[in-house]
């Protein structure tokens, strides 16, 4: 079972919907998470962290339930240029390497 | 700025052949990770650098990989005896201070084909 799980998709999604990823992790020493973006043949670039408190950046809202072990992410109001893949990542601490997710493919549809 | 670059961007072996996969950090961050990322697949870690220390290496998947940073700047990654299923792209990621949880910046990555 890998560290950290996520739906790999595809998502198919119109315009203007909104669309939320899950992903759970299985290390509970995991103190640190983020979802980064990832374009195709492209290199993965951080898209935001995740907070117990939950944190939103426009149209990108977050979510950390640590008691479950669980995180998501909400895109709403989805633009053709959402379309690429978001990875689920988590870190022990620090510095340490990141884990990611397989990925969730999202395809925003004209 | 520069960010990180990594060369070469592709590159084609031959079943056990020697390859050499080269980045070059972010001028100052300290900290250096390798990832492999299979097709459909995540990253995942291989190895970390602070400065020219090598700190991790528990992903490494065999003796035939082998990292290093001798100046605590630029890293070569070589792969030895290359195998069908090397297959992969090997991204490089630098970031600043180690242990404050900076972001972690990725280079374009080096797409590696073993026929």
């Amino acid at each position: 079972r890998k560290e950290v799980e996520q739906d790999p998709g595809p998502f198919n999604v119109p315009e203007g919907a909104t669309v939320a990823f899950n992903c759970t992790y299985s290390n509970s020493a995991s103190q640190s998470f983020f979802w980064y973006r990832q374009d195709c043949r492209k290199e993965p670039k951080l898209l935001m962290s995740v907070y117990s408190s939950g944190n939103e950046d426009g149209r990108f809202t977050a979510q950390l339930n640590r008691a479950s072990q669980y995180i998501s992410l909400l895109i709403r109001d989805s633009k053709l240029s959402d379309s690429a893949t978001y990875l689920c990542v988590s870190r022990n601490s620090g510095n340490t390497p990141l884990v990611f997710g397989k990925g969730t493919r999202l395809s925003v549809i004209a | 700025g520069a960010g990180v670059s990594q060369s070469p961007r592709y590159k084609v072996a031959k079943r056990g052949q020697d390859v050499a996969l080269r980045c070059d950090p972010i001028s100052g961050h300290v900290s250096l990770f390798w990832y492999q990322q299979a097709l459909g697949q995540g990253p995942e870690f291989l190895t970390y650098f602070q400065n020219e220390a090598q700190l991790d290496k528990s992903g490494l998947p065999s003796d035939r990989f082998f990292a290093e940073r001798p100046e605590g700047s630029v890293s070569t990654l070589k792969i030895q005896r290359t195998q069908q299923e090397d297959s992969a792209v090997y991204l490089c990621a630098s970031s600043l201070v180690p242990g404050q949880g900076e972001e972690q910046y990725f280079g374009p990555g080096t797409r590696l084909t073993v026929t």
